[in-house]
């Protein structure tokens, strides 16, 4: 079992729909980042999360961490946001990062 | 906002020839960077985290000796496959951690296609 897993691994949805994306993991962490990767490779950071909640534009993002879980949201998706999304910890006590496997996600207009 | 840069996006190489690709922050000085490597449809897998005046450490599986890292300013860090094989052909990419109030953020550089023929 992968020490950072995701869900869904892939999703479509159409334009406008509110997309949720999972993320579980086992290992303590001193931080959780989400990931967005385009078609072209390269990768943004979206947010770094260590307690909470955090919202940028139309995303959202929390962390539980008693239950070791943060969800990643999107609200009124729109095509551009079609990318892969990656979950990214940082264990405790380490500077190494553990990568889920990526959600696929695809907006249709 | 602090932004890593990654040199060539792109790269074909023939059999046996030995590749650089390199990585700079650009507005801030990273005394640790990480080179991963990423199979299609497969998540990242760090290679080796390197650090700024001292030797790369390497995770397990990964030949240093093939895949060189030089770290030689707190603004630069190199990846050379070296004898370079198709097998070889992957999407490379860097980052680099910078401490702020609020934690470490990451920065991922865009990123490097090798295709080796």
């Amino acid at each position: 079992k992968n020490e950072v897993e995701q869900s869904p691994q892939n999703l479509t949805a159409q334009e406008g729909e509110f997309i949720t994306i999972n993320c579980s993991y086992s290992v303590g962490i001193s931080a959780l980042h989400w990931l967005q990767q385009h078609p072209g490779g390269g990768i943004v950071s979206l947010f770094m999360l260590s307690s909470g909640k955090k919202k940028h534009g139309r995303l959202i993002a929390t962390i539980n961490i008693q239950e070791k879980h943060s969800s990643l949201h999107i609200t009124a998706s729109h095509p551009r946001d079609s990318a892969v999304y990656i979950c990214a910890v940082r264990g405790t006590g380490t500077y190494k990062y553990i990568f889920g496997t990526g959600t696929r996600l695809k907006v249709l207009a | 906002g602090a932004v890593v840069s990654q040199h060539p996006s792109r790269v074909i190489c023939k059999s046996g020839t030995s590749v650089k690709i390199e990585c700079r922050s650009l507005d801030f000085q990273a005394t640790t960077m990480f080179w991963y490597r990423q199979f299609p449809k497969q998540s990242l897998m760090l290679m080796a985290t390197s650090n700024e005046g001292s030797k790369a450490t390497y995770e397990q599986g990964v030949e240093k000796d093939k895949f060189l890292i030089n770290h030689a300013s707190l603004t630069l860090s190199t990846l050379t496959v070296t004898s370079a094989h198709p097998e070889d052909s992957s999407f490379y990419i860097c980052s680099a951690s910078m401490s702020g109030s609020s934690g470490n953020t990451i920065y991922f550089g865009e990123g490097s296609w090798l295709t080796v023929v």
